[in-house]
């Protein structure tokens, strides 16, 4: 099975700013990445897929890049929404999930 | 619009089954396929199974291989997720997203509202 880990598990950034996320995988995953966007009560999102495709509708603060094991997803100039717990999947080899990055205030 | 209406909460008791629906609506159902994935309090979000709604082929985790069954009513577009013999571990909340139907590796791009299982005596 393939590992996901995710780092910092928890990022306090201020409105405005940039936040930058990182996913690693325990082997390569090609570009077969993908991340959603999850807040309390609520189903994931999606936002990239296929490493750095943004999905429909999801606002161009938000950027994926990297292949094989190291993945990133910035989120340029944070907005209050932007405040949630961030999951990459990959879906290379089955599913598995990381581990989440919450970003707070 | 996309839509995935799952069926609501369930308490149940260790040992036994319960059995969640995921009814889709706005898009053609039999183009797409759709995977399963829970949520245990406090933990990562957990790969299920799959199942395609144009041919019914499924695939389903290791660790839940015998437990989960997948099927499907394309007359209802409505989905089912089947798991047996329950334990306290698999208290979480399960979601059903809607996926490609060539592969079960694949990403999910629209997801029901979850359903709460809770197994407890």
């Amino acid at each position: 099975e393939i590992v996901m880990t995710q780092s910092p598990a928890t990022l306090s950034v201020s409105p405005g700013e940039r936040a930058t996320l990182s996913c690693r995988a325990s082997q390569s995953v090609n570009r077969n990445l993908a991340w959603f966007q999850q807040t309390p009560g609520q189903s994931p999102r999606l936002l990239i897929y296929g490493a750095s495709i943004r999905a429909a509708g999801i606002s161009a603060r938000f950027s994926g890049s990297g292949s094989g094991t190291e993945f990133t997803l910035t989120i340029s100039s944070l907005q209050s929404e932007d405040f949630a717990v961030y999951y990459c999947q990959q879906y290379n080899d089955w599913v598995t999930f990381g581990g989440g990055t919450k970003v707070e205030i | 619009q996309v839509h995935l209406a799952q069926s609501g909460a369930e308490l149940k008791k260790p040992g036994a089954s319960v059995k969640v629906a995921c009814k889709a609506s706005g898009y053609n159902f039999q183009f797409f396929g759709i995977t399963w994935v829970r949520q245990a309090p406090g933990q990562r979000l957990e790969w299920m199974g799959w199942i395609s709604a144009e041919n019914g082929d499924t695939n389903y985790a290791q660790g839940f291989q015998g437990r989960v069954t997948l099927t499907m009513d394309t007359s209802t577009t409505t989905t089912y997720m089947e798991l047996r013999s329950l334990r306290s571990d698999d208290t979480a909340v399960y979601y059903c997203a809607r996926s490609f139907s060539g592969s079960a590796k694949y990403y999910g791009d629209f997801w029901g509202q979850g359903t709460l299982v809770t197994v407890s005596s």
